[in-house]
């Protein structure tokens, strides 16, 4: 049982957008910064949103993430194919001193 | 660029001890803002973080594995290493090393495989 939740799974068609959700508390994405990892099959997570809704280098702006309250989503627009794999939120949890992850959802594309 | 490359043993029997390193290359781990993560993945399951360790040595353990984890860096060797005492079946995994710079886990390794049974 994830400290974070988010749906197991979610899908879209090619160039439709769609969103995750990851839920927390007031000890976790309530008081601290939400970051986002997407997982491709087989190989290890890659940072994709970073306090909250920072893109790193290399991240297309199609990637984008929000926060409100103690929920965090993520954002993908114009979905294509490559994106197919599992997404993480993640943020420090001061209850638990270190951070913590929601159980992932995996992105179908259609 | 930075690197990170777990190495260790990849079969662990019941009750015994994990032992894993992980080689950092294109900076230094005594680099101050940063902190040193070992983060494990279950097969087909999701991301648990073990524990890390600061530039300054200091650690800090996920609790419901506290009583059994040591994070220890080798400065000279530019790498740190994890130990995790009397692991069951259920800690079958891939172990990931990975680097914090304060706004999430920036850069990670490949991961390894560690598989526990007799």
């Amino acid at each position: 049982q994830s400290v974070l939740t988010q749906p197991p799974s979610a899908s879209g068609t090619p160039g439709q957008r769609v969103t995750i959700s990851c839920s927390g508390s007031s000890s976790n994405i309530g008081s601290n910064t939400v970051n986002w990892y997407q997982q491709l099959p087989g190989t290890a997570p890659k940072l994709l949103i970073y306090t909250n809704n920072q893109r790193p280098s290399g991240v297309p702006d199609r990637f984008s993430g929000s926060k409100s309250g103690t929920s965090a989503s993520l954002a993908i627009s114009g979905l294509q194919s490559e994106d197919e794999a599992d997404y993480y939120c993640a943020t420090w949890d001061d209850s638990l001193n270190g951070p913590v992850f929601g159980g992932g959802t995996k992105l179908t594309v259609l | 660029q930075l690197q990170l490359q777990e190495s260790g043993s990849g079969l662990v029997k019941p009750s015994q001890t994990l032992s894993l390193t992980c080689a950092v290359s294109g900076g230094s781990i005594s680099s101050g803002g940063y902190s040193w993560s070992w983060i494990r993945q279950p097969p087909g399951k999701g991301l648990e973080w073990i524990g890390h360790i600061y530039h300054s040595g200091s650690t800090n353990y996920n609790p419901s594995l506290r009583s059994r984890v040591t994070i220890s860096v080798d400065r000279s060797k530019n790498q740190f290493s994890l130990k995790l005492s009397s692991v069951t079946a259920a800690e079958t995994a891939v172990y990931y090393c990975a680097r914090d710079e304060g706004g999430g886990f920036d850069a990670w390794g490949q991961g390894t495989m560690v598989t526990v049974s007799s």
